[in-house]
This record gives C-alpha cells, structure tokens and sequence, in this order.
C-alpha cells in the first residue's frame, strides 16, 4: 500500500500477557517513529528507527517495552507484562529521511491496544 | 524537558468562518514546530510547519503564526469547512528526532 500500514487495528489482552504491534513503512522510508497515544492526549514519543538501529529510545517507558526493526522496515513494538496503563493507541510514523525538518512524517492509523 | 500545551481544548465555529486555534510551549531552544490534523480513528496528518527563525508561514488556506518572545504558537484556517472538523495537534522538537505534542484543540464546525 501507499501509506504506513499497522496491524492489528485493535488489540484486546489480557494484563500480564505479551503483546506485539507491527508497523510496516512506507517503502524506502529509512525513519520509523513510534508513539503512544492516551485518551484526549496527544501522541507521545516512544521510539525512533535510523535504518535498523534504534537511534533513540529515550521515550519507552520502561524495560517491557522494546522495538525492533531487524531489516530496516517492518518494525515491531513489543510489550511484556502487559498493565491496564499500557491501554492507548499505538502510532507508527515513518519518513524518507532521519533529518526533523522539511521530512515529513506519514502517520499509520495505529493500533488500539486495551488491557482487560 | 519541553510541554506543549493548548488554551483551548474546544472550539466551535461558523462554517466559513476564520478559526485560529493556539499552543504554548515551553522550551526556548526549540527550532522547529508542526501542526498536525487528526480525524477521528486515523492518524495525524501534517498540515504545515515553521522553523524558530521565521514567524509566519502561510500554506492552502492555513497559516502558522510563531512568537517566540512569549513561545507561542497559533494555526489559523481560512473559511473553514466542514472538513476541517478534526483535532489540532502542535508538536514542538524537542531533543534529537522526537516531537512533544500538544494534548490537542477539537475543532468543530458549525453549518
């Protein structure tokens, strides 16, 4: 497809399961971003991807959250011990380039993740 | 670290109408700013962007204001649609490639 795809678009767990959330990019992007997205808030920075390597993961909240993007695209979010806090959307942005500025950031329509 | 925040978390106008709606943030050192549309189950869309040394940037009916004497921020929709209806996010850099965003203004369009 054209844009960022990311499944599943909804994702009910039960807390203390593990979850994975996938983003595919849109083809040549070589930036992937993820956030997280409350109820009424604005997206959060999670992490991002130059390539395959997490530049910068100063956004994961703590250590059972973890991404990977071991090609260079599809990249996974992944949480362990899943709490009822982690329930948000989850966005994944990617852009032709890692420079912030004049690279536009092309947003998926996230995943929905609620832990019962 | 940086906050983005908004005066008004609503905000309702006449179709057709002029609809400015305003961010604050709070680190003087950011240098580069992003308004962000998003409609309701679908991700943010950039709208426009400005860099910290220019104060207005106009696009398609949209215009960025920035002042960062006072660091704030406003996007200004000329005659608003009714697809203009959605919630306004501005993102200010923050430190090496992530955003900060703003907690959002819905804007509503009246008929």
């Amino acid at each position: 497809g054209a844009g960022v795809s990311q499944t599943p678009s909804n994702k009910v767990t039960e807390k203390g399961k593990y979850v994975e959330l996938r983003c595919d990019p849109i083809s040549g992007h070589t930036a992937l971003y993820w956030y997280r997205q409350s109820l009424g808030q604005g997206p959060e920075f999670l992490i991002y991807f130059q390539g395959t390597g997490a530049a910068d993961d100063s956004g994961l909240p703590n250590d059972r959250f973890f991404a990977v993007r071991p090609e260079g695209s599809v990249s996974t979010l992944k949480i362990q011990r899943t709490e009822r806090g982690d329930s948000a959307v989850y966005l994944c942005a990617s852009s032709l380039s890692g420079g912030y500025m004049n690279t536009e950031a092309f947003f998926g329509q996230g995943t929905r993740l609620t832990v019962v | 670290g940086e906050s983005v925040g908004l005066h008004l978390p609503t905000l309702s106008v006449q179709e057709g109408d002029n609809s400015i709606i305003n961010c604050a943030y709070s680190n003087s050192a950011s240098d580069y700013f992003i308004w962000y549309k998003q409609e309701s189950g679908k991700g943010p869309q950039f709208i426009i962007d400005i860099r910290s040394n220019m104060d207005k940037r106009q696009g398609q009916r949209v215009t960025v204001l920035l002042n960062k004497t006072v660091k704030h921020l406003s996007l200004q929709i000329a005659a608003t649609q009714p697809g203009d209806s959605a919630v306004y996010f501005c993102a200010a850099h923050g430190n090496g490639q992530n955003f900060v965003f703003g907690p959002g203004t819905r804007l509503s369009v009246l008929p």
